[in-house]
């Protein structure tokens, strides 16, 4: 099967701007869950999508959203970016997340430079 | 709330040494341990992971790690490293009784191994 792809992989934004990033998960996954990796704060959870509803959401600002379409692709957006947001953003799937014991599958991820 | 606690950020070994690498948590509710690993350039990988049953986890390359729930700890070792274990490695933590079930992950800081000759 297929690992979890997440495109693109390199963007460059300037303040302002708003930015979409795009995660497929493993085939027949249908969680998908969104982390920013940034080198200052670390790995921080953004939000969990499953059957195109958010379920859990992390404590960002609502300028970060997201949402996911009945395939199970899943997309967020970052509103009027700032410069604090340039991360690495990592998408992971897994089977059906109902509890933690789901193992999840990392994407690459977003690498999201804004200048 | 939870948080990870990983008091080594970067830890130098020879290879074929042994190595320890820190994990403690804070937790009102009990909860599953992770060990990722992550590569340069490269997403995470899970390593190996504690829900219940034997405090003593492996994984497949030689890693192991124990819970042990009177210290919050969840340490990551290895008898002997190899120069391809260099990478960061990173401990999380989830809610075991998440509202609405779930995934929700809370990671350390990370520590980054360097294996040397």
């Amino acid at each position: 099967k297929a690992g979890v792809t997440q495109t693109p992989r390199y963007l460059i934004k300037t303040r302002g701007q708003q930015v979409t990033l795009s995660c497929s998960p493993i085939s027949g996954h249908r969680s998908v869950s969104w982390y920013q990796q940034t080198p200052g704060q670390g790995l921080q959870f953004l939000f969990e999508y499953f059957s195109e509803t958010q379920r859990n959401k992390g404590n960002f600002p609502g300028r970060f959203s997201g949402r996911q379409f009945s395939n199970s692709r899943s997309e967020m957006n970052v509103s009027t970016l700032e410069l604090g947001d340039s991360a690495l953003y990592l998408c992971a799937s897994s089977l059906e997340g109902v509890s933690s014991t789901d193992t999840q599958y990392f994407g690459p991820g977003t690498r999201l430079t804004v200048l | 709330a939870q948080s990870v606690t990983q008091l080594d950020s970067q830890v130098p070994v020879f290879e074929e040494a042994p190595v320890e690498l820190r994990c403690n948590y804070s937790s009102s509710v009990s909860v599953y341990l992770f060990w990722y690993v992550q590569y340069p350039n490269q997403g995470l990988q899970l390593l190996l992971k504690y829900l219940s049953g034997s405090t003593l986890v492996e994984s497949i390359n030689g890693f192991e790690a124990e819970f042990n729930k009177s210290q919050t700890s969840f340490h990551l070792r290895k008898p002997s490293v190899h120069i391809s274990d260099t990478a960061e490695y990173f401990c999380a933590v989830s809610d075991s009784e998440l509202t609405g079930g779930g995934n929700k992950l809370t990671f350390g800081t990370g520590t980054q191994l360097k294996v040397e000759l």
